[in-house]
Order: C-alpha cells, then sequence, then structure tokens
C-alpha cells in the first residue's frame, strides 16, 4: 500500500519569494511521484514527475522537485514566486505496474502581492 | 476526442435518488479512473479500470457506490439512494496505461444532493 502527507494544507508567499510544498510518501516498493496542479476553476495537469531517472525533477513553470530516499520525501519548491502560481497543489504517489495512483490532500498556495 | 469528458457538468438531485455519471476518456486510454474531491479531503481514490476489468475497487464508499466501463471505453458512475455526504465533485482521468503514466483529468461532476 502507499501514501503520501502532504503538510500544510495553505502556504501563503509574498511575491518572489521562495515556493517550498511538502510532500512524504510512503510506498513499500520503489515508488513513482507525481506533482499536479489545479488553477482556480480548472482542471487538474501534470506539474512533474518521478520515475527513478533521476532525483531532481523539473517541471512546468519554473518548479522542481527532488526525490529522497533517506527522508521519504518529494518536496516542491520554486525560487520566486509568481502571482499566476496560486493554486491548489497535489502530490501523488504509485507503486507503478497498473497500481492505482494515491494522491494526497492537497495544498493551496496564496502569493501575497 | 481531444480530452477527457464528463457529463452532466452539474447534477442536483434529491435525497434517495440514483445518479449516473458519465466518463468518457481519451480515445487509445486504456487506464480510467474516479476520485471524489471534497473540501478539506482532497482526491479520495474511487475505483480504477485497465481496460474494462476493475483491478482495484477499494475505494468505493460503500455498496451504493457501482462503477463499469464497456467496450474499453465510456466508465459509468452509478450512486444509489444518494445521500447528502455524496455531495461533492466527482473527478475521471485516464491515461495510456501504466501507473508511471501522466494522468489526464476532465473537468468533473459537481454533484449536490439536498
Amino acid at each position: 500500500a502507499q501514501s503520501v502527507t502532504q503538510l500544510g494544507s495553505h502556504v501563503s508567499v509574498s511575491e518572489g519569494a521562495l515556493v517550498l510544498l511538502r510532500c512524504n510518501y510512503s510506498s513499500s516498493v520503489p515508488p513513482y511521484l507525481f506533482w499536479y496542479v489545479q488553477y482556480p476553476n480548472q482542471g487538474l495537469q501534470l506539474l512533474l514527475k518521478y520515475t527513478s531517472a533521476a532525483t531532481l525533477v523539473k517541471g512546468i513553470n519554473g518548479f522542481e522537485a527532488e526525490f529522497k530516499k533517506s527522508e521519504t520525501s518529494f518536496h516542491l519548491t520554486k525560487p520566486s514566486a509568481h502571482m499566476s502560481d496560486a493554486a491548489e497543489y497535489f502530490c501523488a504517489v504509485s507503486a507503478g505496474g497498473y497500481q492505482k495512483v494515491t494522491f494526497g490532500t492537497g495544498t493551496k498556495l496564496q502569493v501575497i502581492p | 476526442g481531444a480530452g477527457v469528458s464528463q457529463s452532466p457538468s452539474n447534477k442536483v438531485t434529491e435525497k434517495g435518488k440514483d445518479v449516473e455519471l458519465r466518463c468518457d476518456p481519451i480515445s487509445g486510454h486504456t487506464a480510467l479512473y474516479w476520485y471524489r474531491q471534497s473540501l478539506g479531503q482532497g482526491l479520495e481514490f474511487l475505483i480504477y479500470f485497465q481496460g474494462n476489468s476493475a483491478p482495484d475497487k477499494s475505494g468505493l464508499p460503500s455498496d451504493r457506490f457501482s462503477a463499469e466501463r464497456t467496450g474499453g471505453s465510456v466508465s459509468t458512475l452509478t450512486i444509489q439512494r444518494t445521500q447528502q455526504e455524496d455531495s461533492a465533485v466527482y473527478l475521471c482521468a485516464s491515461s495510456l496505461g501504466g501507473s508511471n503514466e501522466k494522468l489526464f483529468f476532465g473537468s468533473g461532476t459537481q454533484l449536490s444532493v439536498l
């Protein structure tokens, strides 16, 4: 069985500040990890994914995430927040193969001008 | 079609009635997922199809919930004897197959049970 825990249901940052959204996973096998984003009144879309090729994964809109096996973490970062980054972000995990994809409870990011 | 299509986009029903929610995945996508999104609950997994079979039904909340997929394409999620706690956004997603693949989400069905 696999699961993810997202620390902080709401995160506020100032425009231009570092964005850090936390995700810890639990998996009995090497996991596949994902970050999805849901902009206001839009559907969910993939931001980035980790599939064991490289531990530092770069995604769209300047976001990146680092897979740390020792910490069972996959935190999402962006060096400088933009107003357009305001959205809800979901971390997800899968055991691969034909196993289901399990999502976290989400973190709403607010960007303050 | 170009994307995952869900219908209806909104459904208001009375407690105790049955409802059917439809999902039309991207052509060629073998995997299809149903999730439920409620305030503060994130995306709750309901059921997953690979082709027409459902390897994982573990997320269905009760026996009032059922889903089927025919022809490896369209899926229907049925909720019988709806309750107010069933009110949520029901999301469908599809992918090319393995669970390392990107999920493509539909816009969802907002279900309101009065």
